[in-house]
């Protein structure tokens, strides 16, 4: 069983659409964050939100938390063909010493045409 | 930037042989990761290590696996006797700073990407 599920898993659309690509778990979180990874390399972390209800933005990226810390989304406006990548929710728990730990989802594999 | 140094990038084994992957973390960071990464099961935790002890190994298979952190520069996972199941991208991560959200922050390194024939 998946602790974060990511949908959805591809996602093909062209240059200039919006897109939102959504994490969700059953558990919660204390605090999750978001990766984009490019092929042959590690992760990249984007973004940490932490407070039930956050909403960050990151450029044409934004970014918001759930109120009850279960789940988030990720929204982009007018996507370009950079954007293209693997998008990862990952989330710490706190859990004695496990509060470092972090469970990732699959991912929503972004291609964005130009 | 500060990066985290894994080698190899590529190895390319056969089965049965012992496969030594390493681990320079970012100086300063306390946390370290092992994670596996395959198209069927994404990225899966391996182990951790928060100020060189081992905290969780529950996602390695014990009996070929082990994962070790003889100093503050360097970790290292050990696959022996490997098999074709174990191919995969093999990831290191190192962080457990608090970043300026309050989260804690983690980098990952290139990877190690593991071909077993």
């Amino acid at each position: 069983t998946q602790l974060l599920e990511q949908s959805p898993q591809f996602l093909s659309i062209q240059e200039g659409e919006n897109l939102t690509v959504y994490c969700n778990s059953s558990s919660v979180f204390s605090s999750l964050q978001w990766y984009r990874q490019e092929p042959g390399e590690g992760p990249v972390l984007l973004v940490t939100v932490v407070t039930g209800g956050e909403v960050k933005k990151l450029k044409r990226l934004t970014f918001q938390f759930g109120d009850a810390r279960k789940d988030s989304s990720l929204h982009i406006t007018a996507a370009q063909p950079g954007d293209t990548g693997l998008y990862l929710c990952a989330g710490t728990r706190n859990s004695g010493g496990s509060n470092y730990k972090l469970t990732f989802g699959k991912g929503t594999l972004l291609t964005v045409n130009p | 930037d500060a990066r985290v140094t894994q080698t190899p990038r590529h190895k390319v084994t056969e089965m049965g042989q012992e496969v030594t992957m390493r681990c320079q973390p970012i100086l300063g960071h306390n946390t370290v990761f092992w994670y596996r990464q395959t198209m069927m099961q994404g990225l899966e935790l391996l182990a951790y290590f928060r100020n060189r002890a081992p905290l969780d190994d529950s996602g390695m298979p014990k009996d070929r696996f082990s994962a070790e952190m003889p100093d503050a520069t360097l970790a290292t996972l050990k696959i022996q006797p490997s098999e074709p199941r174990d191919s995969a991208v093999y990831f290191c991560a190192s962080g457990g700073y608090r970043d300026r959200e309050g989260g804690y922050g983690y980098t990952f390194g290139s990877g190690t990407r593991l071909t077993v024939v």
